[in-house]
């Protein structure tokens, strides 16, 4: 079975520039997370989706970051402008329902801001 | 929000040593979650458990859920140098959001 694919796995972007990753979850799989992991923290959820609608938004800073799931398959999280603390690896993650359904993360998208 | 105390933030050890750590709360939990996650990697869940008190292995690794269901533990017998990684706990009520602590680092010596 096929895994949580994302990309790309590294982007080195300036500040106030933009910047888009992509996430195609496991085939099947309704809900689609996506975390921001800084380095020496766990994750921090940002947005989740349950098929193309949002279930909860509450962390995502909604000034500079979007996130969208059209078709309620794969998804993209953008970040305009960047900035210096949005440094991280962006993590996106699905899973078959939610409660007990496990959650499978991708290899994640590592952004540095320079 | 909601906050994970995760400890210790680092461990090392030598190979062959047991290892534990713990995960704590002010909140209560009825999900508890221990994953690892290697370098370049994303998390890879380890153990699951559902009800407090609740006991369960996976190999070498056993996990407890606490019986007042602000805590958790994980212990790993008899380490080996594949091992190495960060261990994080994660917790949920219900329908909510996963909570993360902030990750235990495992160092192992030769």
């Amino acid at each position: 079975e096929a895994g949580v694919a994302q990309s790309p796995r590294y982007k080195i972007i300036e500040k106030r520039q933009s910047v888009a990753f992509w996430c195609n979850p496991i085939s099947g799989h309704a809900t689609l997370y996506w975390y921001q992991q800084i380095l020496g923290q766990g994750p921090k959820l940002l947005i989740q989706f349950q098929n193309n609608g949002v279930v909860d938004d509450s962390q995502l800073p909604k000034d500079r970051f979007s996130a969208e799931r059209l078709k309620g398959v794969d998804s993209t999280l953008k970040i305009q402008p960047a900035k210096l603390e949005d440094s991280a690896v962006y993590l996106c993650a699905s899973s078959a329902g939610q409660a007990r359904n496990t959650i499978y993360f991708g290899e994640g998208s590592w952004l540095t801001v320079v | 929000g909601q906050q994970l105390n995760q400890s210790p933030q680092s461990m090392f050890i030598q190979e062959g040593e047991d290892v534990s750590m713990n995960c704590t709360s002010s909140s209560i939990f009825n999900t508890w979650l221990w994953y690892k996650q290697e370098p370049g990697e994303g998390p890879v869940l380890l153990i699951a458990l559902y009800k407090a008190g609740e006991l369960t292995s996976n190999g070498r690794l056993t996990a407890q859920f606490g019986i007042t269901r602000k805590d958790s533990f994980l212990n790993i017998s008899a380490s080996i140098p594949s091992d190495v990684g960060i261990y994080f706990c994660a917790a949920r009520f219900g329908n909510e959001k996963l909570t993360f602590g902030t990750g235990t680092r495992l160092t192992i010596i030769p």
